[in-house]
């Protein structure tokens, strides 16, 4: 079956402890990208990446890390996190066709995290 | 003003109705669109992609576009309890990322 992985879905954590949320896709997509949705905010892109080795920054990636060592995985790394990143997040996967992108991005179950 | 840009609701119609959602968008070069069904708790799913203008259908749910105006709409017939969600819209930006607005909440009633 075709899909994207993420864990844990659930996570309560304190601030400052370092957090690596993972991201496995099995559909040999180039296209990875973390969201972000808040009220009010709505989607809000993290980082993406286009390929192995190839990462960039989204609308809002502060505090955030990201490595894209295999095609499947791209996990979202927490270094020390803040009462601000309670969010819930998305890992998303595509194929990509260098910005006439008309596939269907595939979303992640999502992880619910809570930074006390 | 926001990239995208979608009345937040709720939309309430009865079920049976027609459920107009609309979306507007700031960059005129803009040229693929998305309309997502989110269920609460859930991850975005895909209903529907458009990057011509005029009308797409797909069995009960019809997207619309009109680049000159830049809106972009998506009709579902015969609406159903099922399909009471928060719809988003998104438009593809640089670099393959999609920029939602932040959602219209449907609901239908029996």
């Amino acid at each position: 079956e075709a899909q994207v992985t993420q864990n844990p879905r659930y996570l309560i954590t304190v601030t400052g402890k370092k957090l690596t949320v993972t991201c496995s896709q099995n559909m040999n997509h180039e296209y990875m990208s973390w969201y972000r949705q808040d009220p009010g905010l709505g989607l809000r892109q993290i980082y993406y990446s286009m390929n192995v080795e190839v990462t960039d920054k989204g609308d809002v990636p502060e505090g955030y890390k990201v490595s894209r060592k295999e095609k499947r995985n791209f996990p979202l790394i927490l270094e020390s996190p803040s009462p601000n990143q309670t969010s819930l997040y998305f890992c998303a996967s595509s194929f990509a066709i260098g910005g006439r992108n008309t596939d269907t991005q595939y979303f992640g179950p999502g992880t619910r995290l809570t930074v006390l | 003003q926001k990239e995208v840009e979608q009345n937040s609701g709720p939309l309430s119609v009865p079920e049976g109705a027609i459920a107009s959602l609309n979306c507007t968008y700031s960059d005129r070069g803009s040229q693929s669109f998305f309309w997502y069904r989110q269920y609460s708790g859930k991850s975005p799913e895909l209903i529907m992609f458009i990057y011509s203008n005029g009308d797409k259908e797909d069995g009960r749910f019809t997207a619309q576009l009109n680049k000159a105006s830049q809106y972009v709409s998506l009709l579902i017939r015969d609406s159903q309890p099922s399909d009471s969600a928060t719809y988003l819209c998104a438009r593809l930006g640089a670099a393959d990322k999609l920029i939602f607005g932040t959602g219209t909440r449907l609901q239908v009633f029996p």
